[in-house]
């Protein structure tokens, strides 16, 4: 069966330091996502992606940034970790076909980072 | 640009009781709806979706959602709910021919279940 899987599943580091979530699904989708969440936020979009080589910049983009460099894998790195960015990540694909924006979002099972 | 609101952080109903969660939304035309769950420690997955047609979607889980234009509402309901149905559930609206798959997500509703 196709999944989405995100690597750690828990991760803590130190403020400052350069952290990777990795992300990979088999679904083929062409569109990936990360999010953040915090109580009281919900679900907050950091980056997203159409295809290979594309990515955007979400409402909570400030000191993350992701790489597309096949369809099945969307890094999301903390260049400098701050505590601010403790939080539980998530990543997601959808299919692009069919009534565009119709199609639902497939999440993985999320990785909680903690920083120090 | 399209925004959510989930009016109640946290709702308690006893196990046999009937639920509805209220999700408010604000687009200029005829969004995209969405009602997916969030069990403790996992991702997300959709409960029910709504596009075009027929108002009264049916999910799964015993789920169903109407989407009511004049309300800009999209209220999630189950007439019987089960221990199992504790959880967090996020409205999401998306847009239509833009921002292929791009949803924006409410803050979610909590849902604690008395047995």
């Amino acid at each position: 069966d196709a999944e989405i899987t995100q690597s750690p599943r828990h991760k803590i580091t130190e403020t400052g330091r350069q952290v990777t979530l990795a992300c990979h699904q088999t679904w083929n989708h062409n569109n990936m996502f990360w999010y953040r969440q915090d109580l009281g936020h919900g679900l907050r979009l950091i980056h997203y992606s159409y295809g290979v080589h594309d990515t955007n910049k979400g409402e909570v983009s400030d000191g993350y940034s992701v790489s597309r460099s096949n369809t099945e894998d969307l890094p999301l790195t903390l260049e400098s970790a701050a505590s601010s960015q403790t939080s539980v990540y998530f990543c997601a694909s959808s299919d692009p076909g069919g009534l565009a924006g119709s199609n639902e979002q497939f999440f993985g099972p999320g990785t909680r980072l903690t920083v120090l | 640009a399209q925004s959510v609101t989930q009016p109640d952080i946290h709702i308690t109903v006893s196990e046999g009781a009937s639920l509805e969660l209220r999700c408010n939304y604000s687009y200029g035309a005829t969004p995209y709806l969405f009602w997916y769950v969030q069990s403790p420690g996992q991702g997300l997955q959709l409960l029910l979706k709504y596009f075009s047609g027929d108002t009264l979607v049916q999910g799964i889980k015993g789920f169903e959602a109407e989407f009511k234009r004049s309300q800009s509402s999209f209220n999630l309901r189950k007439p019987s709910v089960h221990w199992s149905d504790a959880a967090e559930y996020f409205c999401a609206v998306g847009a239509p021919n833009t921002n292929a798959g791009k949803s924006t997500f409410g803050d979610g509703t909590t849902l604690t279940v008395k047995p």
